[in-house]
């Protein structure tokens, strides 16, 4: 079974405008963490948000801004305020405790429109 | 001042051949990593070193053997390269290798194999 599921393979958006990326995930660890990196075309991986199992608060930087929602395994990225230099892949990431091995989503790939 | 980098960007050989890719990072950290990211996105972790000690070793072919000479070098080399080993290779480092520690990744290195 997939660990973390990305179940759009692209977004569009318009400028400005908000956009969620979902990710689902899978464990039975208590403790784990999750993360979101963004990839570019150019390629580098660029690390964005995280958020452990048991922060009370969703995790927020900047624009991005992740909706933690424990009991659905679920942790979306929203980005607020879209800019033409997020057009990237997204991938979302998790480490459980037991293991600590970093689990990658297939990403989504979103586009900014004009 | 590049905090991951990894040698060389691109490597273009032939089937059967042996390569190494070199990873330094100057960040002080503890914990190394080496990812493969095949043609469809999808990131793999292969190995991950932590002060210079094995830490993670997933299933790869024990024709990739990872080398940590001190905990700021994580070199792969790869012994009779096959068709299906072209992918990106990305090195990543984090302070140590705690749940919650944000990897950060090099520009990765763009293996062909032909």
């Amino acid at each position: 079974a997939q660990k973390i599921t990305q179940t759009q393979p692209g977004m569009f958006v318009q400028e400005k405008e908000a956009v969620t990326l979902d990710c689902t995930y899978d464990t039975s660890d208590p403790s784990y963490g999750l993360f979101w990196y963004k990839q570019p075309s150019s390629g580098e991986m660029i690390f964005l948000i995280y958020q452990g199992s048991y922060d009370q608060q969703n995790a927020t930087e900047g624009r991005y801004s992740l909706n933690f929602q424990k009991a659905r395994k679920s942790a979306n990225l929203v980005i607020s305020a879209s800019q033409l230099g997020d057009s990237a892949m997204y991938f979302c990431a998790m480490r459980e405790g037991r293991s600590y091995i970093p689990t990658f989503g297939r990403g989504t790939s979103l586009i900014v429109h004009p | 001042d590049t905090a991951v980098s990894q040698t060389p960007k691109y490597l273009v050989t032939q089937m059967g051949n042996d390569k190494s890719i070199k990873c330094e990072q100057n960040l002080g950290h503890d914990t190394m990593y080496w990812y493969k990211q095949d043609s469809k996105k999808f990131l793999k972790i292969m190995f991950s070193y932590n002060n210079k000690e094995l830490i993670i070793n997933e299933t790869v072919p024990n024709r990739f053997s990872p080398k940590s000479p001190d905990k700021a070098h994580l070199n792969l080399h790869i012994n009779s390269l096959e068709l299906g080993d072209s992918a990106v290779y990305f090195c990543a480092s984090s302070q140590n290798s705690g749940l919650g520690e944000t990897q950060y990744f090099g520009p990765g290195t763009r293996l062909l194999v032909l």
